[in-house]
């Protein structure tokens, strides 16, 4: 079963525009990762946000993370038309083993 | 420019035949994942391997699924016989596991996108 959820399932912007996409997770966890996936090709990791962390910047990218509510954000700022692509986030279900469970993902489209 | 290289990138095959799908993980990772995309139940782990063991193939239909790491730079999955709901994208992915408390993250190659008819 899936461990990540995230939402929405479909998202279509505007180039410049913010995009926010969501994750929720059910267990404890040690981290959470983000991944992207452009069409036709595997996987790429954005970003990786510990359990004892809320915030984590890496370019136009902010994930946010609350263990409280066993939410995690991405947000994409400024977006561009080659940011279309569907967004994945991951955990590890508080597993040392180095395993980790993907959501369904967010496909995201930026329009020029 | 390290990278997950796979092969072939695309096979078509009639239900019945064998499939062998092959990857070379990134020089150095220890740790290598087989994972199964499709539109209906999105992206499946179906076996992993740590320094060339398998560690858990739970998600594998074992009866006609198997997973290999002959050496460290190769990793096999075949399915024998092919069935038409085999038809996916098959990834594989590698990583460094360095110790207990440390993250894997993973690199992805770019799938063998398998159509079986």
């Amino acid at each position: 079963s899936q461990q990540g959820e995230e939402d929405p399932q479909a998202l279509s912007i505007q180039e410049g525009e913010n995009a926010t996409m969501n994750c929720s997770y059910k267990t404890s966890i040690n981290n959470l990762q983000w991944y992207r996936q452009n069409s036709g090709r595997g996987l790429v990791h954005l970003i990786l946000i510990r359990s004892n962390e809320r915030e984590k910047h890496s370019g136009r990218l902010r994930v946010t993370l609350d263990t409280s509510k066993k939410s995690s954000s991405l947000l994409i700022t400024a977006s561009r038309a080659a940011d279309t692509a569907s967004y994945f986030c991951a955990t590890d279900r508080g597993s040392t083993l180095g395993r980790l469970y993907f959501g369904r993902g967010t496909q995201l489209t930026v329009w020029p | 420019d390290a990278r997950v290289t796979q092969t072939p990138r695309h096979k078509v095959t009639e239900m019945g035949q064998e499939v062998t799908m092959r990857c070379q993980p990134i020089l150095g990772h220890n740790t290598v994942f087989w994972y199964r995309q499709t539109m209906m139940q999105g992206l499946e782990l179906l076996a992993y391997f740590r320094n060339r063991a398998p560690l858990d193939d739970s998600g594998m239909p074992k009866d006609r699924f198997s997973a290999e790491m002959p050496d460290a730079t190769l990793a096999t999955l075949k399915i024998q016989p092919s069935e038409p709901r085999d038809s996916a994208v098959y990834f594989c992915a590698s990583g460094l596991r360095r110790g207990q408390g440390f993250t894997d993250t993973q690199y992805f190659g770019p799938g063998t996108r398998l159509t079986v008819l």
